[in-house]
């Protein structure tokens, strides 16, 4: 089945550490975009890639990093420099050629800082 | 710019009633609207969507919204609610791919649905 996969699920990190959240999806979509929810906030875009090997900031990027190396994979680091990294982090991906068509998403990785 | 608001946190509803959560958008161009429920713990499933056409859209689950270009509102309905229903609704509308846009949704701030027995 075709679909979008993020790991881990849950993830605990202690003050000062980098973490990377994983995100491959098999649907063979030129885009991918990484979101983080909190509660009462909505989604809040961090970054998103249109194609291989480019990628551009979204609204709260500062404190993340991201690369697209492979179509399929969209791997986000949360640095040290993230200044309250404890939420839920949403990848998508979806067609570029279908501007109207829907974003499909993970499961999501929930992330704690201790 | 496109924005998205959902003017209420909360909507309560018996089981049987008929429920409505809102939302209301501000587009240039032409708007690409999208309801996605997500279950705690969860990512987002996607419900619908209004791309151009029929004003009354049909989607998963029994749900539709109905797209009203005048009040730049895009409702979420559904006629009977089932106590399933209760999740976290987002609204959202989608940016182009021009301008160094992305495609990428923007999203309300989400309605919490919850259906009582």
């Amino acid at each position: 089945d075709g679909g979008i996969t993020q790991s881990p699920k849950y993830l605990f990190r202690k003050e000062g550490q980098n973490v990377t959240l994983s995100c491959e999806q098999n649907l063979n979509h030129d885009a991918m975009y990484w979101y983080r929810q909190d509660p009462g906030q909505g989604l809040r875009l961090i970054y998103y890639s249109q194609i291989v090997n480019d990628f551009q900031k979204g609204d709260i990027a500062e404190g993340y990093s991201v690369s697209r190396e492979k179509k399929e994979s969209f791997p986000l680091t949360v640095t040290s420099a993230q200044k309250n990294p404890t939420a839920f982090y949403l990848c998508a991906s979806s067609h570029t050629d279908r501007e109207a068509g829907e974003l499909f998403f993970g499961e999501g990785s929930r992330l704690t800082v201790l | 710019a496109q924005s998205v608001a959902q003017p209420e946190d909360q909507v309560n509803v018996a089981e049987g009633n008929p429920l409505t959560v809102k939302c209301t958008y501000s587009v240039s161009g032409n708007p690409y609207l999208f309801w996605y429920v997500q279950y705690p713990n969860r990512g987002l499933q996607f419900l619908l969507k209004y791309i151009t056409g029929d004003n009354l859209v049909k989607g998963s689950y029994g749900f539709e919204a109905e797209f009203n270009k005048s009040q730049t509102s895009f409702h979420l309905k559904k006629p009977s609610a089932l106590v399933s229903d209760s999740a976290l609704y987002f609204c959202a509308v989608r940016a182009p791919f021009f301008r160094n846009q992305g495609g990428k949704l923007i999203f309300g701030q989400g309605t919490e649905l919850s259906v009582k027995p």
